[in-house]
C-alpha cells in the first residue's frame, strides 16, 4: 500500500490563486484525480487524469503534474470554493484506490 | 439524469447486521463499476471496495476485506454494502460512487451518502 501526502490546510484571499499539492512516488506512473467536498455534501469530481476537467467544472480549476507531485490550482478563488479537496490515485494495476488525507481551503 | 440514490440513515446496535443500498439510474448500470467510500465524521475519505454489476466481480481494500460485503443486483440496478456484525467504529457516512468509463479511474457520479450510527 502507499500514501498520498497533502497539506492539511491552505488559506487564500478572494481573487487570488490557491495551489494544493499531492505527493507520492506512485504519481510518476499513475494518474491523479481531484475531488471537492463542501460541508454536508458528497464529493464532486473536479479533475481526472491529472489535468482533465469534467463538463460543468469551472475553468478556474486546473490540474498539473510534475514528477511525484500533482497540483490542483484554483485561479481567482471565490468564497464558494471554500471546501475540502482530496486527491486520489490507484495502484499500478488500477485495482486499489487510495485517497489523500484532504486539504481544507479557507477563503479569507 | 445520471444518479445514484442511496438508502436512508440507519441506527443500529453493536452486533447487528445491516445492508445499505445504492440504486443507479439514467445510465447502463451493468457497465459501470460502483465503489463504496467511508467517511468517519470529521475525517477523510477511505476507499472500501468496488463491484462490477455486470459480472459481480468485486475488489476490496485490504483494510476492509473480511469486514464488509459488497455486492450488486443488475436486475434491480442496485449495489449493496453490508455488515454481519456491526461495531461502534463502523459509525460513519458511506458513499457509493460510479467509476467513469472515460479515461482513468475517476469516480464521476456520487450518491448523497448514507449515515450509519452504531450505538448501544
Amino acid at each position: 500500500s502507499y500514501e498520498l501526502t497533502q497539506p492539511p490546510s491552505v488559506s487564500v484571499s478572494p481573487g487570488q490563486t490557491a495551489r494544493i499539492t499531492c505527493s507520492a512516488d506512485a504519481l510518476t506512473k499513475q494518474y491523479a484525480y481531484w475531488y471537492q467536498q463542501k460541508p454536508g455534501q458528497a464529493p464532486v469530481l473536479l479533475i481526472y487524469k491529472d489535468n482533465e476537467r469534467p463538463s460543468g467544472i469551472p475553468e478556474r480549476f486546473s490540474g498539473s503534474s510534475s514528477g511525484t507531485t500533482v497540483t490542483l490550482t484554483i485561479s481567482g478563488v471565490q468564497a464558494e470554493d471554500e471546501a475540502d479537496y482530496y486527491c486520489q490515485t490507484t495502484d499500478s494495476t488500477g485495482t486499489y484506490y487510495v485517497f489523500g488525507p484532504g486539504t481544507k481551503v479557507t477563503v479569507l | 439524469e445520471v444518479q445514484l440514490v442511496q438508502s436512508g440513515a440507519e441506527v443500529k446496535k453493536p452486533g447487528e447486521s445491516l445492508k445499505i443500498s445504492c440504486k443507479g439510474s439514467g445510465y447502463k448500470f451493468p457497465n459501470y463499476w460502483i465503489g463504496w467510500v467511508r467517511q468517519v465524521p470529521g475525517k477523510g475519505l477511505e476507499w472500501m471496495g468496488i463491484v462490477h454489476p455486470g459480472d459481480s466481480d468485486t475488489i476490496y481494500s485490504p483494510a476492509f476485506q473480511g469486514q464488509v460485503t459488497i455486492s450488486a443486483d443488475e436486475s434491480l440496478t442496485t449495489a449493496y454494502l453490508q455488515w454481519s456484525n456491526l461495531k461502534a467504529s463502523d459509525s460513519a457516512m458511506y458513499y457509493c460512487a460510479r467509476r467513469s468509463l472515460v479515461g482513468g479511474y475517476q469516480l464521476d457520479v456520487w450518491g448523497k451518502g448514507t449515515t450509519v450510527t452504531v450505538s448501544s
